[in-house]
């Protein structure tokens, strides 16, 4: 029973370099979200998904972009990636729409721009 | 602006030595709170859901309160792998996606 999967682990880009992490969950979730984590500060959220086919700019949007491919499936694209988004990037899902029910989240991916 | 606030930032107790975290909310309109722990390298992992004040949640050496304006979670004679930094998240009313993270407390059991 896997959960939810991150890839990739571990990833070093360099300013101005494209990507995109992935992340897919087997628990038949319909909501699906993107956070960051950085020292210090609490986990802010990125985007949220509530259903497939759905996208919603959470706290801190600027400089991503979500596709909600299918029910599995959400990632997260760094269009031009900058230092500012060094990071520790966690992908959660929950079984509702609504935002009220637990949160399951991957091992997040560590993401560091020079 | 909505809030929310966890302490102490860290905690270091003896294995046996009880004490509680606290986690203190102002937000406009509370539809949830959640309690998640977090180990070093790992993503956080769902405890507990509270929904309404006065509400108690246990799970072994575990307890999470609420109240209207904070929630507390009390661990009872700590063991070394309770150490890890929990987290409190605040669900708002206002919309599904409104949801706010404390920045969380570092517990460090001594055996």
């Amino acid at each position: 029973n896997a959960g939810v999967t991150q890839t990739p682990k571990f990833q070093v880009l360099k300013t101005g370099q494209s990507m995109t992490l992935q992340c897919a969950q087997d628990m038949n979730h319909n909501s699906m979200y993107w956070y960051r984590q950085d020292p210090g500060m609490g986990l802010r959220l990125i985007y949220y998904s509530a259903s497939e086919g759905t996208t919603d700019k959470g706290e801190v949007p600027n400089g991503y972009n979500v596709s909600r491919l299918n029910k599995r499936e959400f990632s997260l694209r760094l269009e031009s990636a900058a230092p500012s988004q060094t990071s520790v990037y966690f992908c959660a899902s929950s079984e509702g729409s609504s935002g009220n029910q637990p949160q399951h989240f991957g091992d997040g991916t560590r993401l560091s721009i020079l | 602006e909505d809030q929310v606030t966890q302490s102490p930032e860290a905690l270091r107790l003896q294995e046996g030595e009880s004490s509680s975290l606290n986690c203190s909310y102002t937000v406009s309109g509370l539809r949830g709170l959640f309690w998640y722990r977090q180990d070093p390298g790992k993503g956080p992992e769902f405890l507990f859901t509270l929904y309404s004040a006065g509400e108690e949640k246990e799970k072994e050496r575990l307890k999470a309160t609420l109240t209207k304006k904070e929630s507390f979670l009390h661990i009872t004679a700590p063991k070394p792998e309770d150490s890890a930094t929990y987290l409190c998240a605040v669900q708002l009313y206002s919309s599904a996606s409104k949801i706010i993270f404390g920045s969380g407390t570092r517990l460090s059991i001594r055996p």
